[in-house]
């Protein structure tokens, strides 16, 4: 019972380059999420996905894309990275953003990765 | 949107209780209050959530005012493994969406 896989969890880019952030989760979740995390700062949202073959800006979504692959698959893509872009990523997923009979109706409860430490010098 | 008024830090001794206040006074009548972790540079762990009623589960209590304006976690003997950063979050954004913002947190340090 894995949970949330992400791959790779360390990455170092040069400013240009291009990568895919890779989040698989095993618990037939609906809703997919990422994350971002700077030094001392609480967890912003770059993009979710409700549901299988949708996706949404959340509230840093510049410089990034998504894919929502399939149920289990979510991938963040960086075209350009710049440095601004160094972090820590982590993808979450959820039953459903409307929640469950689980955790009550209107209910969010997110299942998160260990996260990806991006570099970009 | 619903904000989150947390302190930045506490201390707390080892086996005692851990009480972490948040305020929300501006919280909407269907949005719930949620508890997370975070250890170290892990990934956020999920505690607890409720939405009037006090809940409890094998991690901890949450205790919601009346008023729905405050809410306090408590973890009943902390260890020295409870040491983290604890978010307390609503739902943020406009009717339809239910995502989930994460502010600094109060990053709680357990001491021997």
């Amino acid at each position: 019972n894995a949970g949330v896989t992400q791959t790779p969890k360390f990455q170092v880019l040069k400013t240009g380059q291009s990568m895919t952030l890779q989040c698989a989760q095993d618990m037939n979740h609906n809703s997919m999420y990422w994350y971002r995390q700077d030094p001392g700062m609480g967890l912003r949202l770059i993009y979710y996905s409700a549901s299988e073959g949708t996706t949404d800006k959340g509230e840093v979504p510049n410089g990034y894309n998504v894919s929502r692959l399939n149920k289990r698959e979510f991938s963040l893509r960086l075209e350009s990275a710049a440095p601004s872009q160094t972090s820590v990523y982590f993808c979450a997923s959820s039953e459903s953003q409307f929640g469950s009979w689980r955790t009550g109706a209107g209910a969010n409860v997110l299942t998160f990765g260990a996260g990806s430490r991006l570099t970009v010098l | 949107d619903a904000k989150t008024t947390q302190p930045p830090s506490m201390d707390c001794a080892e086996g005692r209780a851990a009480n972490l206040p948040c305020n929300h006074s501006t919280i909407s009548g269907n949005e719930y209050v949620y508890w997370y972790r975070q250890i170290h540079s892990q990934g956020p762990q999920y505690i607890i959530h409720g939405l009037k009623n006090n809940e409890t589960n094998e991690m901890a209590s949450l205790i919601i005012t009346e008023d729905r304006k405050s809410s306090t976690l408590i973890l009943p003997h902390a260890t020295l493994r409870d040491t983290a950063v604890y978010y307390c979050i609503v739902r943020v954004t406009g009717a339809g969406s239910y995502q989930l913002t994460f502010g600094k947190g109060t990053k709680l340090s357990v001491i021997p």
